[in-house]
């Protein structure tokens, strides 16, 4: 059974760092894009950040582009999320989520998604 | 950046009801779209793929289909099961963009 186990979350102030984790079981981790997605309270889904299997290709949404780090470890199933320079538009659970591709290996959508974690930076 | 225009933001429907969702991208994407349902504090759950391709699990009464650059989610008998706010997503190219949400209520 595939699973996504987030942590790392917490109150932080405008200004301050903080490295979610997101541990994973149940699939060949290495083998796999991983994402972050946000969710700001009351408001919809917001793509983050994909890194891809082996972690030789990262993508960043502009908003965080330059404040955010995505890394993985495969030998321990682990995906990273370093956040600096938080901002109160940072607020936001934050979910992650395993790629799924179907059939030729085209990346097709999020299959599987943690609980989240609640990252909140107060104005 | 791709931009996923979902319509409408609200919706009130009945059990039973027939109930379509449209998705409509900025540019084309092919058939490079998700939909996703989500509950009130929980993760998102993967509904379609491919623009019309359910994933396994999924309840045939849901459905999808595209047409150009609009995309649609079909609820064909709506359920109490059923609602939550749906979200679609391009994964074309980065940056990955999504909907702005559905929500689905019980009139």
């Amino acid at each position: 059974e595939v699973q996504l186990l987030e942590s790392g979350g917490g109150l932080v102030q405008p200004g301050g760092s903080l490295r979610l984790s997101c541990a994973a079981s149940g699939f060949t981790f290495s083998t796999y894009g991983l994402s972050w997605v946000r969710q700001a309270p009351g408001k919809g889904l917001e793509w983050v950040s994909t890194i891809s299997g082996s972690g030789d290709s990262t993508y960043y949404a502009d908003s965080v582009k330059g404040r955010f780090t995505v890394s993985r470890d495969n030998s321990k199933n682990t995906l990273y999320l370093q956040m600096s320079s938080l901002r109160t538009e940072d607020t936001a659970v934050y979910y992650c989520a395993k790629h799924y591709y179907h059939s030729g290996g085209y990346f097709s959508g999020l299959d599987y998604w943690g609980q989240g974690t609640l990252v909140t930076v107060p104005s | 950046d791709i931009q996923l225009t979902q319509s409408p933001s609200f919706l009130s429907a009945s059990v039973g009801d027939r109930v379509t969702i449209t998705c409509r991208a900025s540019q084309g994407i092919s058939s490079y779209l998700a939909w996703y349902q989500q509950k009130p504090g929980k993760a998102p759950k993967f509904l379609i793929y491919a623009a019309s391709t359910l994933q396994s699990g999924v309840p045939s009464r849901f459905s999808g289909s595209a047409s150009g650059t609009e995309f649609t989610l079909t609820i064909s008998s709506l359920q109490l099961e059923d609602f939550a706010t749906y979200y679609c997503q391009q994964v074309k190219s980065y940056p990955l963009t999504f909907g702005g949400g559905t929500k689905v209520e019980i009139k």
